[in-house]
């Protein structure tokens, strides 16, 4: 069956940097899209962006752009958030979806990782 | 602000149906709908607008009307307590968005 599985939870320091693993099994890696979702605390879901698993290319949505990058490694069907001088207003559950369809009329995201709690506190 | 509106809050009562609207983005695009209980993952309930994936039970079903979309859940149990989202792919923005989110108690 499908799963996600993601990396642990972080406690950073401000200005670190942290890399959050999904990776990917039960299908082809390279066929389907993969996106981020960020959940702050309290708040609804946003959507941060996502990367064609096939290019490797990456698209961050507006405010997500600077010090946060989409990258793969195909090799062991994982994809990654890299995200750099951190702020404590970057903590957040950040879950990876994996997407159907992907920017069509008809997308969506059926399959999630289970989240990555990512705490910056000094 | 999310350019899909849902509303805050609904409640009802256990074996009650209830209803959850999205409204927002254009009329010809399918909407999806996840369950998130808290401290879980999202879960897709439905997708394509109208279809449930297999594991989802036929209480939980979605429609449209124009640009509105509604999630539908019958014979309401107290296990289905939890935030409901809609999203779909705005063609206009060309990017993906995400409704504000619903919370649903059943009383």
């Amino acid at each position: 069956q499908v799963q996600l599985v993601q990396s642990g939870s972080e406690l950073m320091k401000p200005g670190a940097s942290v890399k959050v693993s999904c990776k990917a099994s039960g299908y082809s890696f390279t066929e389907y899209a993969m996106n981020w979702v960020r959940q702050a605390p309290g708040q609804g879901l946003e959507w941060m962006g996502w990367i064609n698993t096939n290019t490797g290319n990456p698209t961050y949505v507006q405010g997500f752009t600077g010090h946060f990058v989409f990258s793969l490694d195909t090799s062991v069907n994982t994809a990654y958030l890299q995200i750099s001088s951190l702020e404590p207003e970057d903590t957040a559950v950040y879950y990876c979806a994996r997407g159907r369809t992907w920017t069509s009329s008809a997308s969506y995201m059926d399959s999630w990782g289970q989240g990555t709690l990512v705490t910056v506190s000094s | 602000q999310s350019v899909l509106t849902q509303p805050p809050s609904v409640s009802a009562a256990p074996g009650q149906e209830v209803t959850i609207s999205c409204s927002g983005g254009s009329s010809n695009i399918d909407v999806s709908w996840y369950q998130q209980f808290p401290g879980t993952a999202p879960k897709l309930l439905i997708y394509d607008t109208y279809k449930r994936p297999s594991e989802i039970p036929a209480r939980f079903s979605g429609s449209k009307s124009g640009t509105s979309a509604t999630l539908a859940i019958t014979g309401l149990q107290t296990g289905d307590e939890a935030n409901y989202y809609c999203g779909k792919w705005d063609t206009s923005l060309d990017t993906w968005v995400f409704g504000g989110g619903t919370k649903l108690t059943v009383l």
